[in-house]
């Protein structure tokens, strides 16, 4: 059965400071990986995903992730945190077009 | 273009009721998916659409059911409601798998049910 696990309910973060937020996952085959964020009273965004290819993937607002196949992680980055990135982040995999298993979630808080 | 609307977006029923909610996909999106969001369970996968046929369904009770139209649109619906309904009900729009890859979804606002 395939799981994602996010391992911190709560990353608090300075402003302008790097920010990682983890994801470990289990699933047999290849992975399809995803990020998404969620703001207070709103739908799920897409920030970026990891099909194949280069393990370092970019995608919107300046986040990136890396894949690490043996390590089965694919953590969320950011070089420099705004206050505007604080919100609620959900790690998930895809389950071959037909549903997404997402993480618990992980709320960032950027202090300013 | 259009996202993912889903309408109303704030409703709330008594113990017992059903209710139906509606989604609009993003034009041209074949597959339409539900997703219940609460607190203590976080997002549970509750079906998917493709073509007017449900593909996958997650594990809820036969409460729960949904179907699609022609055009794409979704709706589900919860009959004898119980408290433990209570959530934010989020509908997802995406491309078909194709090539061996797989799309991104489009959420909605979702629909904050509350059962009283």
């Amino acid at each position: 059965a395939q799981s994602v696990a996010q391992p911190e309910d709560q990353v608090n973060v300075a402003e302008g400071n790097p920010l990682t937020v983890k994801c470990t996952y289990s699933v047999s085959g290849n992975p399809y990986l995803f990020w998404y964020v969620q703001y207070p009273n709103r739908g799920l965004q897409f920030l970026l995903k990891y099909i194949t290819g280069d393990n370092l993937v970019k995608g919107s607002y300046g986040f990136e992730a890396e894949f690490n196949k043996s390590q089965t992680s694919f953590h969320l980055k950011k070089p420099s945190a705004l206050v505007s990135d604080s919100a609620l982040y959900f790690c998930a995999i895809g389950n071959y077009g037909q549903n997404f298993v997402f993480g618990p979630g992980t709320r960032l808080s950027v202090l300013p | 273009k259009a996202g993912v609307t889903q309408t109303p977006r704030y409703l709330i029923k008594t113990r017992g009721q059903q209710v139906t909610l509606s989604c609009s996909p993003i034009s041209g999106h074949r597959s339409v998916s539900w997703y219940q969001q609460t607190p203590g369970q976080g997002l549970q996968f509750l079906f998917e659409y493709f073509s007017e046929t449900q593909r996958n369904k997650g594990n809820f009770p036969g409460r729960f059911s949904g179907r699609q139209f022609s055009n794409s649109r979704s709706e589900m619906n919860v009959s004898t409601l119980e408290l433990g309904d209570s959530a934010l009900y989020l509908c997802a729009s995406s491309l078909a798998r194709t090539g061996g890859t797989q799309a991104e979804a489009f959420f909605g606002q979702g629909t904050r049910l509350t059962v009283v």
